[in-house]
């Protein structure tokens, strides 16, 4: 059985660090064609691809938050951590993590049940 | 603002059939990535409906289908039911923008 569970802050001042881990079971990240992938909603809004990293190390970013975002992983705890710098009210979302298969364009297979992140002062 | 165009909404009687489209460009369908289907009821994460164009994952209704052509993409459900009213998300790979695009999103009622 494959499960994902977004765990961290749920209240981040304005200019703070997130961090987000993704605690993963019933897969691994070395098998090829694997990855993992952050993904948020904003309140009311669309679906948006943050971050992925693949089973080889590769690592991808969304080219609007690049400079904000790093993905790095621990396989031996299965866990794949997201950090987002100067947190701004806009950066309020659902925060989802979800299991990446390889296709031309990858797509999530399983997600996790997301955790909801408030930037306030 | 997403490259990869829905409806805002699509509504239709239960037993009735609706599509839902999702218009892209040369840079993501049109250059022949494939597209992706989520379907997200109220309330919860979103679900993978179609995956590489017209693929159903395990479980998924033979109700959903998807298809491609040019720059855009459907989603059709056949024989509506109450349990479909959510929101479905296309997804593709923008290369111009190199980045993992997601559309807009459509929301289905069911009359």
């Amino acid at each position: 059985q494959i499960t994902l569970k977004e765990s961290g802050p749920t209240l981040v001042k304005p200019t703070q660090t997130l961090t987000l881990t993704c605690t993963f079971s019933g897969f691994s990240l070395t098998t090829s064609g694997v990855g993992v992938g952050w993904i948020r909603q904003p309140p009311g809004k669309a679906l948006e691809w943050l971050a992925l990293i693949y089973w080889d190390g590769d690592k991808r970013y969304s080219p609007s938050l690049k400079s904000r975002l790093t993905i790095t992983t621990d396989t031996s705890k299965n866990q794949v951590v997201l950090t987002v710098t100067n947190m701004d009210p806009v950066d309020t979302a659902t925060y989802y993590c979800a299991r990446a298969r390889r296709s031309s364009s990858w797509y999530a297979d399983y997600w996790g049940q997301g955790t909801l992140v408030t930037v306030s002062s | 603002q997403s490259v990869l165009t829905q409806p805002p909404s699509v509504s239709g009687a239960p037993g009735q059939r609706v599509t839902i489209s999702c218009t892209g460009s040369s840079s993501n369908i049109g250059a022949g990535y494939d597209v992706h289907w989520y379907q997200q009821l109220p309330g919860t994460a979103p679900k993978l409906l179609i995956y590489g164009n017209s693929n159903r994952p395990s479980g998924v209704p033979d109700r959903f289908s998807g298809s491609k052509s040019g720059t855009s993409a459907s989603l059709a459900i056949t024989g509506l039911q109450a349990e479909d009213e959510a929101d479905y998300y296309c997804q593709s790979f923008d290369s111009s923008l190199n980045a993992y695009v997601f559309g807009t999103g459509t929301n289905v009622t069911v009359l």
